[in-house]
């Protein structure tokens, strides 16, 4: 069982660029979310789902996009990334729609 | 905008005393409240679930819950230097719209000096 995972752990992005932030788990939880975390500061909500095929946007969706077409994968899309978009993402998953489990991040900076 | 807020701290305790860490929040309708330990570069953990008012003890670890006060606390018996970490307090907004997300403090970091 290898839980949550991201990929990548590190990425260095140009101002502009466009990129996928992957995301599985391997739990059949139907619930998955997006957060940001910047230095010093706690998690943000960014997008999330319900189960396949269904979003909703969180405390701080500008800039991002997600697709759920499977109950395993929960993709984040940054387009024309901006400085602003460098933080740690985190990734998490959960059974009930309250105990979640988090993925290892992917540290993202965008110079 | 609901919020949950800590004091960041860092709480310095030494080893094997007790460490009392705090948590307010503002949506009085919420149910349910969690305590997540995320160490350095790490992703976080959830340590401890409560949602009834009074006291919750798994351990060393105990979590308290006042409703009334809109408080959370979690206290950390027998602190260790393994213990030293960032603790998130976590409370899921009440109201249908609400389901399944969860609002974070800024978390408050504990320094445990052996």
């Amino acid at each position: 069982n290898a839980g949550v995972t991201q990929t990548p752990k590190f990425r260095i992005l140009k101002i502009g660029q466009s990129m996928t932030l992957q995301c599985a788990q391997d739990m059949n939880h139907n619930y998955m979310y997006w957060y940001r975390q910047d230095p010093g500061m706690g998690l943000k909500l960014i997008y999330y789902s319900v189960g396949a095929g269904i979003t909703d946007k969180g405390e701080v969706p500008n800039g991002y996009n997600v697709s759920r077409s499977t109950t395993e994968d929960f993709p984040l899309r940054l387009e024309l990334a901006a400085p602003s978009q460098t933080s740690v993402y985190f990734c998490a998953s959960s059974h009930r729609p309250d105990t979640q489990y988090f993925g290892p991040g992917t540290r993202l900076t965008v110079l | 905008q609901k919020e949950v807020e800590q004091n960041s701290g860092p709480l310095s305790v030494p080893e094997g005393a007790i460490a009392s860490l705090n948590c307010t929040y503002s949506d009085r309708g919420s149910q349910s409240f969690f305590w997540y330990r995320q160490y350095s570069g790490k992703s976080p953990e959830l340590i401890m679930s409560i949602y009834s008012n009074g006291d919750k003890e798994d351990g060393r670890f105990t979590a308290q819950l006042n409703k009334a006060s809109q408080y959370v606390s979690l206290l950390i018996r027998d602190s260790q230097p393994s213990d030293s970490a960032t603790y998130l307090c976590a409370v899921q907004g009440s109201g249908s719209s609400n389901t399944g997300k969860l609002i974070f403090g800024q978390g408050t970091t504990l320094q445990v000096k052996p």
